[in-house]
């Protein structure tokens, strides 16, 4: 069964400090993942896109891993600030086509305290 | 910023009620998308269109009814609403790709609340 697990669940730090955001997968084929932003009473914005040949990328002060033989991706967050508070979705891409379809996980909650 | 807007924000209403959630964008996306999120749930794919006149019911199983009349416009349809039915609803659409690396643009959705 394709599935996408998200951890942790939520996840609390202070200002300035660091923090990593895990997602597992089971999708197959994989052909794209892609970590979202959702604040809270927004819709999701997207923060990066990992393809099968990318290990790591950057935006900002935030950086995506992938891993594609143990089908692992993670999100650190660099020197958190206030506006990082949100939640933060894990989306994968199960074939290189229109006809992929998207598997979403539940996301980790992340509130950052001043 | 994505243009894309949802209307209205906030809506709640009494069972049986007919209701219509609106969606437009102004990108000129051909695809477009309504999913249903519930706290700490995973957003549920429940209709989609990839052009005028096209719809398709998607993964999670909904008594909704949408229609594309123009490119612009998807509004989702609910003859008689229920409780079961209190939920986010989110609209979105997508650039074209045939590479199947497409980057979804929400709208910031309408929290229905049925009572």
């Amino acid at each position: 069964k394709n599935q996408v697990e998200q951890s942790p669940q939520s996840l609390i730090i202070l200002e300035g400090k660091n923090c990593t955001l895990q997602c597992n997968y089971t999708v197959s084929p994989f052909s794209n993942l892609r970590w979202y932003k959702q604040d809270t009473g927004r819709g999701p914005v997207s923060l990066t896109i990992m393809t099968f040949s990318e290990n790591t990328k950057s935006n900002g002060r935030y950086t995506a891993t992938l891993d594609a033989d143990t089908k692992q991706s993670s999100l650190h967050i660099t020197a958190s600030q206030l506006s990082d508070s949100a939640s933060y979705i894990c989306v994968v891409s199960d074939r290189g086509s229109t006809l992929g379809r998207l598997y979403f996980g539940r996301g980790t909650q992340l509130t950052v305290w001043p | 910023e994505a243009d894309i807007y949802q209307t209205p924000r906030y809506l709640v209403i009494g069972t049986g009620k007919k209701i219509t959630l609106e969606c437009s964008q102004t990108m000129g996306h051909d695809k477009m998308y309504w999913y249903q999120q519930d706290p700490g749930m995973e957003l549920h794919l429940i209709h989609y269109s990839y052009g005028v006149n096209s719809t398709e019911k998607g993964d999670l199983s909904s008594e909704s009814t949408v229609s594309r009349i123009r490119t612009e416009h998807f509004p989702l349809t609910l003859e008689s609403a229920r409780p079961s039915h209190t939920s986010q609803y989110l609209c979105a659409s997508s650039e074209p790709s045939g590479t199947g690396n497409e980057k979804l643009f929400f709208g910031s959705g309408t929290q229905l609340s049925v009572l």
